[in-house]
């Protein structure tokens, strides 16, 4: 059973630093490309980030791009999210998401739950 | 960016009844579009991708149509637990991929 479980949402200022992490298991981690999906509250899905299945290929939302990091350690079967100068706009459900092929774009066959971020003062 | 709209914002139907969902991009996507399923507090489920093929384990009262800038979910007889949010999902252009803003099912 494909398993996706995200942590290292919380509470943060803005201008502050968080790192989400995704804990995959399930599956042949390193045969698939992943990706970060957010949903504001109340508000639709938007993707945010997408990593290929060695990292050699990534792609970022332009609300993000330079501030968010993506990353995956395939030794370890992890995704992450590494968020920086973080903003209000940015609180949100962070769903950790699995694409169908090895490319870092595409659609998503599984889902995690989710980590909350919100930035606030 | 390729904008995705979804018609209606809302949906009311009974039951048994059949249900009719828009999404329309702003640029041809080819068949390269998905549709999930959200039900309150759990994470998006793939129903549907290449704008006609349905997921492994969806039931066949679920089915897609369309190509290039609308497409159509279609819902043949709605039961109770097909009441919820669905989104389309493009992913033909990249980055970004972008969703639709959704469109809810509720219960007549």
């Amino acid at each position: 059973e494909v398993q996706l479980v995200e942590s290292g949402g919380g509470v943060v200022r803005p201008g502050g630093s968080l790192r989400l992490s995704c804990s995959a298991s399930g599956f042949t981690f390193d045969d698939y490309g992943m990706s970060w999906v957010r949903q504001p509250p109340g508000k639709r899905l938007e993707w945010v980030s997408g990593i290929n299945w060695n990292g050699g290929s990534t792609g970022y939302a332009d609300s993000v791009k330079g501030r968010f990091t993506i990353s995956r350690d395939n030794a370890k079967n992890s995704l992450y999210l590494q968020m920086n100068s973080l903003r209000a706009e940015d609180t949100a459900l962070y769903h950790c998401a699995k694409n169908r092929g090895i490319a870092a774009a595409g659609y998503f066959d599984y889902w995690g739950q989710g980590t909350l971020v919100t930035v606030s003062s | 960016e390729i904008v995705m709209t979804q018609s209606p914002a809302t949906l009311s139907v009974s039951p048994g009844e059949r249900a009719t969902l828009s999404c329309r991009a702003s640029q041809s996507v080819s068949s390269n579009l998905a549709w999930y399923q959200q039900k309150p507090g759990q994470a998006p489920g793939l129903l549907i991708y290449g704008a006609s093929t349905r997921a492994t384990g969806i039931p066949a009262r679920f089915s897609g149509s369309g190509s290039g800038t609308e497409f159509t979910l279609t819902i043949s007889s709605l039961q109770s637990e097909d009441f919820a949010v669905y989104y389309c999902q493009q992913y033909n252009n990249w980055p970004p991929l972008t969703f639709g803003g959704g469109t809810k099912v509720e219960i007549k």
